[in-house]
């Protein structure tokens, strides 16, 4: 089945720096690719997605960037703020198959 | 639209207790999903539905058990709950197709003691 790596486990910034986080996977047959936000004590949401079709997507200061030759994809957020701080969990699945495989989590720390 | 909703918020049990932690969608989707989240260990599926009427086992199912009898409504049974259940459970729930994000509920925080 799908494996899904995400690193690292946690992430310290400085307000205004740039944080990245990058996830691989293991089946090529992998097409979607949603990156989650999880706030302390608050549900997982989506806040941005890629579809194998195309290498980057942009949405204000965050944008997911996709090598699938690589089979790696990776959040990128400029610009942090510390309402940026929290758990992202990168995601993957496949036509096929009814469940999503998720990364572990990156815990984003963003320094005022 | 409610979204995805989940009842009750917080519960404590004792060892040995059963109880019953519902969901519940108003979005039409046809998938719904139990997840338990530890810390550090991301989100773990305990079982799923791709339809009124069906289940199936994901990663960690041994304790749990799930009925989906209406198709906005997933519930997980504890019939007799251990401390290693103690957790915070999320549902989700998507609509059909790989390409479909799933849409999570708020948890329900669970204490066994």
């Amino acid at each position: 089945g799908e494996n899904v790596e995400q690193h690292p486990s946690t992430l310290s910034v400085q307000e205004g720096d740039s944080a990245v986080i990058k996830c691989t996977y293991s089946d090529s047959a992998s097409n979607y690719f949603p990156w989650y936000k999880q706030e302390l004590g608050k549900r997982p949401q989506l806040i941005i997605d890629i579809r194998s079709n195309v290498g980057e997507k942009k949405d204000q200061r965050i944008a997911v960037t996709l090598n699938k030759t690589a089979k790696h994809f990776s959040l990128h957020i400029t610009e942090t703020q510390p309402e940026d701080s929290a758990v992202y969990f990168c995601a993957a699945s496949k036509g096929g198959s009814y469940i999503p495989t998720f990364g572990r989590g990156t815990s984003l720390i963003v320094h005022p | 639209n409610a979204g995805v909703t989940q009842t009750p918020k917080f519960r404590v049990l004792k060892t040995g207790q059963s109880m019953t932690l519902l969901c519940a969608q108003d979005m039409n989707h046809e998938y719904m999903y139990w997840y338990r989240q530890d810390p550090g260990m991301g989100l773990r599926l305990i079982h799923y539905s791709v339809g009124e009427g069906t289940t199936a086992k994901g990663e960690v199912p041994d304790g749990y058990n799930v009925s989906r009898l209406k198709k906005q409504n997933f519930l997980l049974g504890l019939e007799s709950a251990a401390p290693s259940q103690t957790s915070v459970y999320f549902c989700a729930s998507k609509r059909s197709g790989a390409e479909e994000t799933q849409y999570f509920g708020p948890g329900t925080r669970l204490l066994v003691l």
